[in-house]
């Protein structure tokens, strides 16, 4: 069955800090992979996605990804009191997503 | 970023009634679009899969007579839950992609308690 797996947290930071979400994927025929923000109450919000091996950065935030490993994590820096929130990691193999049951992140100010 | 627009937002409905819910890509065509429920303190479940002009695919004991998905446009998509009891109450979501491209974008969501 494929799987993502993540800690559900909840993972605090202070503000100005960096957080670190990590996620791990058990298809190893997944190509693509997601981290979406869920704020309470609301839908998931797309913050980045990433194909590649290595390094992707986007404004403070940065995916990782290592297919040997199959491991992918977000880094967050700077983090503020309004990143706080569910984070969701996805992996896809075709057009579907894979969920994780995601990380609650808390930045306390 | 593409837009997906869904509604209602919130409805609240009395057993054994159907509700209906749309989902609308407003700046791209959605070859394809699904749907998930979510229940409290859980993470997304899919529902079902829709491609534009055919039938739906759905998952695994989701039951399709319950659960009616129409879509017949690019940009437009809908849910019926029929005859909905209690327990549909959840927080039904809608996502849409274009053809080719592997992401998936998130209506806000529709609120459904049935009483």
């Amino acid at each position: 069955q494929k799987e993502v797996e993540q800690n559900s947290g909840p993972l605090s930071v202070p503000e100005g800090a960096i957080a670190s979400l990590n996620c791990t994927y058990s298809d190893r025929g997944s190509q693509s992979f997601f981290w979406y923000r869920q704020y309470s109450g609301k839908s998931p919000e797309l913050i980045m996605f990433i194909y590649s091996n290595g390094d992707k950065e986007d404004g403070r935030f940065t995916a990782q990804l290592n297919k040997a490993s199959q491991y992918v994590s977000l880094l967050i820096r700077d983090s503020q009191p309004s990143d706080s929130a569910t984070y969701l990691c996805a992996s896809s193999a075709g057009n579907k997503l894979v969920f994780g049951a995601g990380t609650i992140l808390r930045v306390k100010s | 970023g593409a837009v997906v627009s869904q509604h209602p937002s919130w409805v609240i409905c009395k057993s054994g009634t159907s509700v209906k819910i749309e989902c609308r890509s407003l700046d791209f065509q959605a070859t394809t679009m699904f749907w998930y429920r979510q229940f409290p303190k859980q993470s997304l479940m899919l529902m079902a899969t829709s491609n534009e002009g055919s039938k739906a695919t759905y998952e695994q004991g989701v039951e399709k007579d319950k659960f009616l998905i129409n879509h017949a446009s690019l940009t437009l998509s809908t849910l019926t839950v029929t005859s909905a009891h209690p327990e549909d109450s959840s927080f039904y979501i809608c996502s849409a992609s274009e053809w080719s491209k592997n992401i998936q974008y998130f209506g806000a969501g529709t609120r459904l308690s049935v009483l």
